[in-house]
């Protein structure tokens, strides 16, 4: 059963980068055909996808959200890796990492993290 | 403002039968990208309920199925139990925007 596990500080000031890690366990990160994301959702708000990665580099990001953001991975520590740069008030929110199939297209989330508050504050 | 359109809020007494719809557009649902379905019970991480529109993943009752017509999908929970009560949330791809999108999800009341 694979299991994701979001990591990083739970307070960053405006301004900053936020850095989040996901890391993978009960599975490796380098499955065919499956990319590794970042979904957040702002307290008492929906869901918004900001960007994926697969195993060999690829890349795709939330248009409103490109230019602030950059998703790498690591497949020897079986992590994958959040920057969102310039943050402000309204980046508070919970991350959630989590992993979804691709067949030419992003398809559903089948695992999630459970999640980790970062708040944006002075 | 999602690109997927969800009603805020659904409610039902126990044992009724809710529905829930998500509407989109020519460049998601009605391009025939599949709909995936979340539930979010409260404090927790989304977990997928329904994917490719229609199918269940191992452990979900049978309770919950969902559909597909158009520019829209639908949510359908019968013999609705108290332990049904979350937020639910449609997903799909936008070929404008080039990514995944979701709903701004539905918060089912049981009553």
């Amino acid at each position: 059963q694979l299991q994701l596990q979001e990591s990083g500080p739970g307070l960053v000031k405006p301004s900053e980068t936020l850095s989040l890690t996901c890391t993978v366990s009960g599975g490796s990160i380098s499955r065919s055909n499956y990319y590794w994301g970042w979904i957040r959702q702002p307290p008492g708000k929906g869901l918004e996808w900001i960007g994926s990665i697969y195993y060999g580099g690829s890349t795709y990001y939330n248009p409103s959200l490109k230019s602030r953001v950059a998703v790498s991975v690591d497949t020897s520590k079986n992590q994958f890796s959040l920057k969102l740069s310039s943050v402000t008030a309204a980046d508070t929110a919970v991350y959630y990492c989590g992993t979804h199939f691709w067949s030419g297209y992003p398809n559903h989330f089948d695992y999630w993290g459970q999640g980790t508050l970062v708040t944006v504050s002075s | 403002q999602s690109v997927l359109t969800q009603p805020p809020s659904v409610s039902g007494a126990p044992g009724q039968r809710v529905t829930i719809s998500c509407t989109g557009s020519s460049s998601n649902i009605g391009a025939g990208y599949d709909v995936h379905w979340y539930q979010q019970l409260p404090g927790a991480a989304p977990k997928l309920l329904i994917y490719g529109n229609t199918n269940r993943p191992s452990g979900v009752p049978d309770r919950f199925s969902a559909s597909k017509s158009g520019t829209s999908a639908s949510l359908a929970i019968t013999g609705l139990q108290a332990e049904d009560e979350a937020d639910y949330y449609c997903q799909s791809y936008d070929s404008s925007l080039s990514g995944s999108v979701f709903g701004g999800g539905t918060k089912l009341t049981v009553l």
